[in-house]
């Protein structure tokens, strides 16, 4: 079965890290790219960043470049996504999402369930 | 940046009638458009790509057109499991970004 199944929630305190994984299956990992893409409570969805899970290369919005690091464990076909120094208003649902191509990265045709970040003193 | 504007923020229609979503582009991205659905308790569904390329499984009552700068998603007749939240994406260049999302529900 063709899947992405993410780890669970968290609560974490401000300006600590959080790690969030995704671990793919049903299919040939590295032939696919991965996007990160949150969504704030009662919001809209926000694309982070990517990875290719062929060669490691990502993108990452300019938003969050420099806090994020998205990266894989392809032994493991998992991707994770670090997300550093965060803020109240990083409390949001964080998804995984594959490409729908293997052959053109951009639209997200598998995604994940979504985690539950929660930052709070 | 490329910024996407979605239009109206919510649509109210009655099931059977025909639905019309519009996205709009700040610069050219061609055909480089994606549209999703989003309903609560599931999982994200992908549409629509290249701006009018049904994804596997998307009944035909889902259509998409436009290039350049406008778009539309038309649902030809709503059906219940219709009413949802739904999003462009813009895929033109590596720095991807969604619209705020219009949703359609029930009059």
């Amino acid at each position: 079965q063709v899947q992405l199944v993410q780890s669970g929630a968290e609560v974490k305190k401000p300006g600590t890290s959080v790690k969030v994984s995704c671990k793919a299956s049903g299919y040939t990992f590295s032939s696919y790219g991965i996007s990160w893409v949150r969504q704030a409570p009662g919001q809209g969805l926000e694309w982070m960043g990517w990875i290719s899970a062929y060669n490691g290369n990502t993108n990452y919005a300019p938003k969050f470049r420099g806090r994020v690091t998205i990266t894989t464990d392809t032994s493991a076909t998992t991707v994770n996504m670090e997300l550093r120094s965060l803020r109240s208003d990083d409390t949001a649902v964080y998804y995984c999402a594959r490409d729908y191509s293997n052959s053109h990265a951009g639209f997200l045709g598998l995604w994940g369930r979504g985690t539950l970040v929660t930052v709070s003193s | 940046e490329i910024v996407m504007t979605q239009s109206p923020a919510t649509l109210s229609m009655s099931p059977g009638e025909r639905a019309t979503l519009s996205c709009r582009a700040s610069q050219s991205i061609d055909s480089n458009l994606a549209w999703y659905q989003q309903k609560p308790g599931q999982v994200v569904r992908l549409l629509m790509y290249g701006a009018s390329t049904r994804a596997t499984g998307i009944p035909a009552r889902f259509s998409g057109s436009g290039s350049g700068t406008e778009f539309t998603l038309t649902i030809s007749s709503l059906q219940s499991e219709d009413f949802a939240v739904y999003y462009c994406q813009h895929y033109n260049n590596w720095l991807w970004t969604f619209g705020q999302g219009t949703k359609v529900e029930i009059k």
